[in-house]
């Protein structure tokens, strides 16, 4: 079974400097695809950023990045410029590629995030 | 486009009665849903995965007998919870995915807030 771990349940960063969510994982599988997943107080689920595991290229989008190592099977989530806005529970997500219907998330405890003005 | 509406979105009920949740997805067909659950302050567990026309896989330890799933059209899947006790108070989020393969996006529900009095 896969498993995945955040070590920092609160995080807490000034508005428009750059914080680092950590992430871990641990599975047997060679492919696979990690997901980072923000939800806010209304706990609708919102996708951020998505990474498939056969990919070397760290996925980007706009003010999020990831750093992906998966020998270490690490997977962080930097926000740059950080924003009121972003303020929320944020959730690392791990899904196999096996297909056959076994490709439920498993996510990580989340971590919360502050955003100070 | 890929919107997946859950309906109540709030419910609050006797201890003993079933309480039925819908999942849809309302503009593409969903041939497999998963159902997740969610304690206050902690992550999402996954609860089952359901694909359409044939019987919904449960995770283990999530009693098949008191969460009930029927997944018997490609934009609808329901949960029933049977003989509802306090301690099934929760918050519910299904998600929904296209297509066959487990390259395609789940697409998250706005969730269910149980509470049983």
């Amino acid at each position: 079974a896969q498993t995945v771990t955040q070590s920092q349940p609160e995080m807490s960063v000034q508005e428009a400097e750059t914080v680092t969510l950590s992430c871990t994982y641990d599975t047997s599988e060679s492919d696979y695809y990690l997901f980072w997943y923000k939800q806010p107080p209304s706990r609708q689920m919102i996708l951020v950023i998505r990474q498939e595991a056969y990919k070397q290229q760290n996925a980007t989008e706009n003010r999020f990045s990831v750093n992906f190592q998966k020998a270490a099977k690490s997977f962080s989530l930097k926000i740059s410029d950080s924003q009121l806005g972003d303020a929320a529970m944020y959730f690392c997500a791990y899904r196999s590629r096996r297909g056959g219907g076994a490709d439920g998330l498993t996510f990580g405890k989340g971590t919360h995030l502050i955003i100070q003005p | 486009g890929a919107v997946v509406s859950q309906h109540p979105s709030w419910v609050i009920c006797k201890s003993g009665t079933s309480v039925k949740i819908e999942c849809r997805s309302l503009d593409f067909q969903a041939t497999t849903m998963f159902w997740y659950r969610q304690f206050p302050k902690q992550s999402l567990m996954l609860m089952a995965t359901s694909n359409e026309g044939s019987k919904a896989t449960y995770e283990q330890g999530v009693e098949k007998d008191k969460f009930l799933i029927n997944h018997a059209s490609l934009t609808l899947s329901t949960l029933t919870v049977t003989s509802a006790h306090p301690e099934d108070s929760s918050f519910y989020i299904c998600s929904a995915r296209t297509g066959l393969g487990s390259n395609q996006p789940q697409h998250f529900g706005d969730g269910t807030r149980l509470s049983i009095l």
